[in-house]
């Protein structure tokens, strides 16, 4: 039982270039989250997905897209990858109350 | 827009001595979740409050949102090195199970 797993854990990519982030859940919940968090500050809502195929915007979500594939799966995609994107990047799922957090992603774009 | 704060920003303790952080939010609170990070690693759950004046306990940590849910704090008792972390409040407004982060107070405890 891992929990929630992403991948990868440590990424550098070059402004412009895309890549998507992968999370994947083994908890059965409905509910899965991104967000980013910056140095100094906590975390911030990228999109949420309340169940299978359905997505929401969070608090920011320009320069992001997801795809909620199927329960166990919730993908972010960095179309052109900007410098403000830098950041370590956290997928949660949560049942009733309480969010289980992945271990993240460190992505610099230089 | 929606915004929470969370203050201080960073409290240095000694070993023992008790330690609390303050969450305000600029708008009524569904519920308010509070997390603890430790360095390097993710936040994870600790507790999640939902009635007006709720007092909730965890072994040395006390967790107690306001009368007006606009407002929450976390106090640790006597704190130990086991302690040390980011502790982040997250409120939700909507009950949209959407989750606004405070910035987090980032505790240091010297043995």
């Amino acid at each position: 039982n891992a929990g929630v797993t992403q991948t990868p854990k440590f990424q550098v990519l070059k402004t412009g270039q895309s890549m998507t982030l992968q999370c994947a859940q083994d908890m059965n919940h409905n509910s899965m989250y991104w967000y980013r968090q910056d140095p100094g500050m906590g975390l911030r809502l990228i999109y949420y997905s309340a169940s299978e195929g359905t997505t929401d915007k969070g608090e920011v979500p320009n320069g992001y897209n997801v795809s909620r594939l199927n329960k166990r799966e919730f993908s972010l995609r960095l179309e052109s990858a900007a410098p403000s994107q830098t950041s370590v990047y956290f997928c949660a799922a949560r049942q009733a109350d309480t969010q289980y957090f992945g271990p993240g992603t460190r992505l610099t774009v230089l | 827009g929606q915004q929470v704060m969370q203050i201080p920003q960073y409290q240095h303790v000694q070993e023992g001595e008790d330690f609390t952080t303050y969450c305000n939010s600029s708008t009524t609170l569904s519920n308010i979740q509070w997390y603890k990070q430790r360095p390097g690693g993710h936040p994870v759950f600790l507790i999640q409050l939902v009635k007006s004046g709720e007092v909730k306990k965890q072994k040395r940590l006390t967790f107690q949102f306001g009368e007006a849910k606009k407002n929450s704090s976390l106090h640790i008792t006597a704190t130990q090195t086991t302690d040390v972390g980011t502790y982040f409040c997250a409120g939700d407004p909507y009950n949209f199970n959407k989750f606004y982060f405070g910035s987090g107070t980032k505790l240091n405890v010297k043995p």
